[in-house]
């Protein structure tokens, strides 16, 4: 069984459109993050909540909303998409603390035209 | 911005042991260090994690120097599959018993057959 899912793999859209991408993880674990991965490979956090509450928001356009249904689930919707957009974006999760490893999921790659 | 410094990349000849370093000389008591791949199109998958006392697991080691300012990981006998970019990271505390891990660009490790 996958321990952490994203869809889509692939999102290819328009400037100015609204997207969504879903992450789920079956690990039971508190915490989740996404994270950007841009052209140049450099991996930046942008949120992470646990147990559905906001606690690491870097900064990160407010065109970019988090939405925790529930603990095992982090979606990230973006709204008016710009092309710098463009970039892998990962969820991962992991228990509370810093000696948890954190699970990533296997990204999607958003491109912007 | 990441607090380690890594060597851009590494080269190994496979079933050679591969000791990638890392400095972070800014450390603090409660940062945890863990280190990370990731392999072409995919997510990042943890390696190995520690605090004070060297480690060990079934992926590699970490000898972490005494005054904590640098680390080494190490990876006994390279197989083409250890080809991949290394992270080394300080998961440092966000409050609350959460952590947040900052990668640099790190250390893209070859193994030639």
């Amino acid at each position: 069984d996958t321990a952490v899912s994203q869809t889509p793999k692939y999102l290819v859209t328009q400037m100015g459109n609204d997207k969504s991408i879903k992450c789920e993880q079956n690990l039971g674990h508190d915490t989740m993050y996404w994270y950007k991965q841009d052209s140049k490979k450099f991996l930046k956090i942008m949120f992470s909540y646990n147990n559905k509450e906001l606690i690491i928001n870097e900064t990160v356009p407010n065109r970019f909303s988090p939405k925790s249904p529930d603990k095992a689930h982090l979606n990230l919707h973006i709204n008016s998409l710009e092309l710098g957009d463009s970039a892998v974006y990962f969820c991962a999760s992991s228990q509370v603390g810093g000696e948890d490893t954190q699970y990533f999921g296997p990204g999607t790659r958003l491109t912007v035209l | 911005d990441a607090k380690t410094t890594q060597p851009n990349s590494m080269e190994s000849n496979e079933e050679e042991p591969v000791h990638l370093p890392c400095n972070h000389s800014t450390i603090s008591g409660t940062d945890y260090i863990h280190w990370y791949r990731q392999l072409p199109s995919q997510g990042p998958e943890y390696v190995i994690h520690g605090l004070t006392s060297n480690v060990n697991n079934r992926m590699a080691s970490l000898a972490i120097a005494e005054d904590r300012k640098s680390s080494t990981l190490i990876l006994h006998r390279a197989t083409l599959r250890d080809a991949a970019v290394y992270y080394c990271i300080l998961a440092e505390d966000s409050g609350g018993s959460n952590y947040k891990l900052t990668f640099g660009k790190g250390t893209l490790l070859t193994v030639n057959p």
